[in-house]
């Protein structure tokens, strides 16, 4: 799920499998992160976040788990439905901001769920 | 309550041409940013604002681009002259302030095509 180049990368998962989208962050400094979602013709929409004092949290369906000694960060979707299909982007914001505000964003990756 | 809204929701313009984009934050968030998304590619950071503090402008990428806001509330993105390459999604985002744990919650984006 790492983005790279110009163009997004692509997980295609089937229906009701579980889907597993990484993100590598670049700061030790940050203390929050953020998962959005993007469906195709608009704009992104908060999935769930986590404070760098944990390593896990469960919403519905989606779980994101944070490994800070490699910097490291995943969103787990389970049971994977036609309607998880969009962009999905990580963020992390770094402690103390700076510029691009509070938040910097990764590059996305693009979940294709097949029925 | 209502969201980040953005209008137009479409705008085609011929090249050389000026153009506005208007972004309304929730009510009660101090800081505001504009990003660019190109076809299938991430969020490209262009500015934000943050109450009565000066923008930051860094990553604004030619002095065609502008942008204002009224005290706490709408901000316009202002592209000068435009060029093929501006042709992309604009997206809004608002959060209560800049800096610490902030979620930024983006508006649906005007998509511009520059003829």
């Amino acid at each position: 799920g790492e983005s790279v180049g110009l163009h997004l990368p692509t997980l295609s998962v089937q229906e009701g499998d579980n889907s597993i989208i990484n993100c590598a962050y670049s700061n030790s400094a940050s203390d929050y992160f953020i998962w959005y979602k993007q469906e195709s013709g608009k704009g992104p929409q908060f999935i769930i976040d986590i404070r760098s004092n944990m390593d896990k949290r469960q919403g519905q369906r989606v779980t994101v788990l944070l490994n800070k000694t490699v910097k490291h960060l995943s969103l787990q979707i389970a049971a994977t439905q036609p309607g998880d299909s969009a962009v999905y982007f990580c963020a992390e914001n770094i402690r103390g901001g700076g510029s691009q505000g509070n938040l910097i964003f990764g590059k996305g990756t693009k979940l294709s769920v097949k029925p | 309550g209502a969201g980040v809204s953005q209008s137009p929701s479409n705008k085609v313009t011929e090249k050389g041409k000026d153009v506005e984009l208007r972004c309304d934050p929730i009510s009660g968030h101090t800081a505001l940013y504009w990003y660019r998304q190109r076809l299938g590619q991430g969020l490209e950071f262009l500015i934000y604002f943050q109450g009565n503090s000066a923008p930051d402008k860094s990553g604004l990428p030619s002095d065609r681009f502008s942008a204002e806001r009224t005290g706490e509330s709408v901000s316009t993105l202002t592209i000068q002259r435009t060029q093929q390459e501006d042709s992309a999604v604009y997206l809004c985002a608002s959060s209560k302030r800049a800096g610490g744990v902030n979620t930024q919650y983006f508006g649906p984006g005007t998509r511009l095509t520059v003829l």
